[in-house]
């Protein structure tokens, strides 16, 4: 069974720091990996999609980087800004279709 | 707006209440999910909807009963639920068969069960 782990937790930095978010799954058979932002009692946002035959994806301050072989994905957020405050998800689309989620981590950016 | 719309946003029900959650996508997709976001834990999916026909159902208990009527529309029947059904109920969509697609999700309804 796909494992999803994020960590760390949670992370509080000031704002102009870079931010750097891991996530680790257990099967290396994947589609894609995604990345969501959610912000409190919301929906989920999509950032960043990487497929498996990537090594990373690029979006403004974004970058997101996926080693499939050693089954990590990390996140980066460049000069962070107090509205980056949220809770990142990382989500890997395994062998069967589905969508496994890690537990997220959340973010806080202090000016 | 995603591209997939919830509603209601709120939903406050007592256990012996039936009522419905709605979700809809104008985005092309055909396979529809439900998932459920309880505090502290990662998102549990729930049902998955591909081409209208329900192809997973991961253990949801029977108060829970979801409805496929066509390819932009979902809805998620409730009823004699329990106070720790109380979660914020997500809804996405993506292509059927188009593993190499990500996921849209809706804004989500937040559900409290008194």
């Amino acid at each position: 069974k796909q494992e999803v782990t994020q960590i760390p937790a949670a992370l509080s930095v000031p704002e102009g720091e870079n931010l750097v978010l891991n996530c680790s799954f257990t099967d290396s058979a994947i589609y894609n990996l995604q990345w969501f932002r959610q912000d409190p009692g919301k929906g989920l946002t999509s950032l960043l999609l990487i497929q498996s035959s990537q090594r990373e994806q690029t979006s403004g301050r974004l970058n997101a980087s996926l080693d499939k072989s050693s089954g990590r994905s990390t996140l980066y957020i460049a000069a962070s800004q107090p509205g980056d405050s949220a809770t990142y998800l990382c989500a890997v689309r395994d062998s069967w279709g589905k969508l496994q989620f890690g537990a997220g981590t959340q973010v806080v950016v202090t000016p | 707006e995603t591209g997939v719309t919830q509603t209601p946003r709120h939903l406050v029900m007592g256990m012996t209440n039936k009522k419905s959650l709605k979700c809809e996508q104008h985005l092309g997709h055909n396979a529809m999910y439900w998932y459920k976001q309880s505090a502290k834990k990662p998102l549990e999916l729930m049902f998955v909807y591909s081409l209208e026909e329900r192809v997973e159902n991961n253990s949801v208990p029977s108060r829970f009963s979801p409805e496929c009527p066509n390819s932009s529309h979902l809805f998620l029947h409730l009823h004699t639920l329990q106070p720790e059904d109380s979660a914020l109920y997500l809804c996405a969509s993506s292509p059927a068969n188009g593993q190499f697609y990500g996921y849209t999700f809706g804004s989500g309804t937040r559900l409290t069960v008194v």
